[in-house]
């Protein structure tokens, strides 16, 4: 089955760029997000990316897509304290005719932010 | 913003006691689920429900599991007889499709003790 690993701590200085890095191991056509949660809340998306596209940037965030390693990161630029969060990688697969719309998490990243 | 509401945040029981965990989805979301994510461990999916069904199921949602939509807006979880193991957070996702990106929005979860 599907599995996705994340290293469990980063810590970076305000101002850094943070990049959370993920691995997964679906062969197919796959779906990938970002999520963040912040202490007490549920997981808010914050980005998404197909398996055929490399790259995609929303405002402070980039996310990179090494599809023949199976590597995914997320990049915050100018990391502030509001980061401070866990962040999970998620996949799951594309519509296979499966009907299988369960997402694979990631144990999640805790960033801390160095004020 | 439309958003999943879990309720109650924090739920203790005593084991072989029966727990109801409530949810909320966004109104018009036509697909719900329920993962858990067991202390340090990774968000686990339990069930995905659509059209008053469940459409699929983990392992780990046996016979002690039932979900249940009651009425036009309440997702509930059920666990009949609960075991220590069961202690873990709850969260609950809805999602408007099922294919594309189907993008699933999640609760704030509900913390479940069981002593």
């Amino acid at each position: 089955g599907e599995d996705v690993e994340q290293s469990l701590f980063l810590s970076v200085r305000e101002g850094d760029s943070s990049v959370i890095n993920c691995t997964y191991t679906d062969s197919s056509s796959t779906y990938l997000y970002w999520y963040k949660q912040e202490p007490g809340a549920g997981l808010q998306l914050l980005t998404y990316i197909f398996s055929n596209m490399d790259m995609k940037q929303d405002q402070r965030l980039t996310v990179l897509l090494n599809k023949k390693d199976k590597h995914l990161s997320l990049r915050i630029a100018d990391t502030q304290t509001g980061d401070s969060a866990i962040y999970f990688c998620a996949e799951r697969p594309w519509d296979s005719g499966a009907g299988s719309y369960q997402l694979t998490f990631g144990k999640g990243t805790k960033l801390s932010v160095i004020p | 913003e439309p958003e999943v509401t879990q309720t109650p945040s924090h739920q203790v029981t005593q084991m072989g006691q029966e727990v109801i965990l409530r949810c909320v989805p966004i109104s018009n979301h036509l697909y719900f689920y329920w993962y858990r994510q067991i202390l340090g461990q990774k968000v686990e999916f339990l069930v995905s429900f659509y059209n008053n069904e469940i459409s699929e199921k983990s392992e780990i949602f046996d016979d002690q599991f039932s979900v249940e939509r009651p009425d036009g807006s309440n997702f509930t979880l059920k666990i009949r007889s609960t075991k220590l193991e069961d202690s873990a957070m709850y969260f609950c996702a809805s999602s408007s499709l099922a294919g594309g990106p189907s993008i699933q929005y999640f609760g704030a979860g509900t913390r479940l003790s069981v002593l």
